[in-house]
């Protein structure tokens, strides 16, 4: 899998877009970019994943470079519900057999009133 | 549907004792997941199956671990003996593999003590 860098925390007002970048230069071109984020005490939660076309559904848009070397989650209006750590997975799309995910550090977002 | 369902919520024991963890997968999933949660070492993968099949144990920590898939909606995780060191919270995640992509969805999680 291709390694993924994030910062390590960000903050956003609420009611603000929340940008969060996420660094994939080594992507092969049969790799996705995975989003999950993981509230206080609850288990990863799937955000949203895309190829190369940017993405969006009703949590959230994610824009992918030309290049596809980095990309960026938004989330459109934040609210104090969306803070979480966020974390952007490389990985295959799918597999038959199952495909494990390596989740790295994530990037702790802290959205305030 | 009631989303992946793992019991207990929340295990305390001493150090010693055999801890079983359990997991309900999603129905019609065909593969399982076992992750660890620990602020050290972040979310790591223990275990997987597909189609009750264990594919990739490579991140089980030592033979004081075992998982068995013995059916599609059930899955346990046991550490026997328990160790301090072994106090994490424990994830299952379940996803259908096969299709055009196979998200993953996790349950809640054990919260797991060893004193």
């Amino acid at each position: 899998d291709a390694k993924t860098t994030q910062p390590t925390s960000m903050d956003c007002a609420e009611g603000r877009a929340a940008n969060l970048p996420c660094n994939h230069s080594t992507i092969s071109g049969n790799e996705y970019v995975y989003w999950y984020r993981q509230i206080h005490s609850q288990g990863p939660q799937y955000i949203i994943h895309g190829l190369k076309n940017n993405e969006t559904n009703e949590m959230a848009s994610l824009i992918i470079t030309e290049d596809r070397k980095s990309s960026t989650l938004i989330l459109p209006h934040a609210t104090l519900r969306d803070t979480a750590v966020y974390y952007c997975i490389v990985r295959v799309g799918h597999s038959n057999s199952g495909y494990a995910l390596n989740f790295g550090k994530g990037t702790s977002l802290l959205v305030t009133p | 549907d009631a989303g992946v369902i793992q019991s207990p919520r929340h295990e305390v024991t001493e150090m010693g004792q055999e801890v079983t963890l359990r997991c309900k997968p999603i129905s019609g999933h065909n593969s399982l997941f076992w992750y660890r949660q620990t602020m050290m070492r972040g979310l790591e993968l223990l275990i997987y199956f597909n189609n009750n099949v264990p594919i990739d144990d490579s991140g089980m920590p030592e033979d004081r671990f075992s998982a068995k898939m013995p059916n599609a909606s059930f899955s346990t995780l046991k550490i026997q003996p328990s160790e301090p060191r072994d106090s994490a919270v424990y994830f299952c995640a379940s996803s259908f593999s096969g299709g055009s992509t196979d998200t993953q969805y996790f349950g809640p999680g054990t919260r797991l003590t060893v004193l």
